[in-house]
């Protein structure tokens, strides 16, 4: 059973606009949401990680929503640049027992110039 | 500073060989993961280190699966008599669990593993 999922499958978008994916979760016992970034041929790069008392969070072009009544995460990115191009993984995991993360299935997203 | 390494890179290995692959983590880091990433799906936990506690290997698909890790540091994937179906990429992760909790992980290249 997939415990976080993750959409769209893949993703395009022109250069300068907003890329949107979205993550859906049912165990409320999770506390910490990361996002990971991955270039082809590289292990995934935290990228921005959120936790349950904020319902939004911003680094630089790369903002979290957080919707804690309706068990949804997603993450923006303002302005993408080709550079973006990448796969994208939400993840979801309870933060004091360290090891399970629960990773989607990924989003990968394509900017055109 | 030296990040996750892990080796090989690529093994293409026949169905029924044995393979062992190494995950050498970040210095320091008592957390250690082991996930497979098959093509177009997420990360598929396989086995968590965490310091001389026991190992959760409530991930590892059969009992084909095995890891170890030597000293609290380098970590060996083994997986016997492989299948096609264990074509994927292996990843590894550490990360320094401050107060009990994991945040960070800190992954590797992976090393793509191809059964003919």
């Amino acid at each position: 059973q997939q415990q976080v999922k993750q959409s769209p499958q893949s993703l395009i978008v022109q250069k300068g606009g907003i890329s949107i994916i979205n993550c859906a979760y049912e165990n409320t016992a999770f506390d910490y949401f990361p996002w990971y970034q991955q270039f082809p041929g590289k292990g995934p790069a935290l990228l921005i990680a959120i936790r349950p008392d904020v319902s939004e969070k911003k680094e630089g072009r790369f903002t979290i929503s957080f919707n804690k009544s309706a068990k949804q995460f997603s993450l923006h990115i303002m302005d993408s640049q080709p550079g973006d191009s990448a796969t994208y993984f939400c993840a979801a995991s309870i933060g004091n027992t360290g090891n399970q993360f629960y990773f989607g299935t990924g989003t990968s997203l394509t900017v055109i110039p | 500073g030296a990040g996750v390494s892990q080796s090989p890179s690529n093994k293409v290995t026949e169905k029924g060989k044995d393979v062992e692959l190494r995950c050498d983590p970040i210095s320091g880091h008592t957390a250690l993961y082991w996930y497979r990433q098959s093509l177009g799906q997420g990360l598929e936990f396989l086995i968590y280190f965490q310091g001389n506690s026991a190992p959760d290997k409530s991930g590892l698909p059969s009992d084909r699966f095995s890891a170890e890790r030597t000293g609290g540091s380098v970590s060996t994937l083994t997986i016997q008599r492989t299948q096609q179906e264990d074509s994927a990429v292996y990843l590894c992760a550490s990360s320094f669990p401050l107060r009990g909790f994991s945040y960070e992980q800190y992954f590797g290249p992976g090393t793509r593993l191809t059964v003919t």
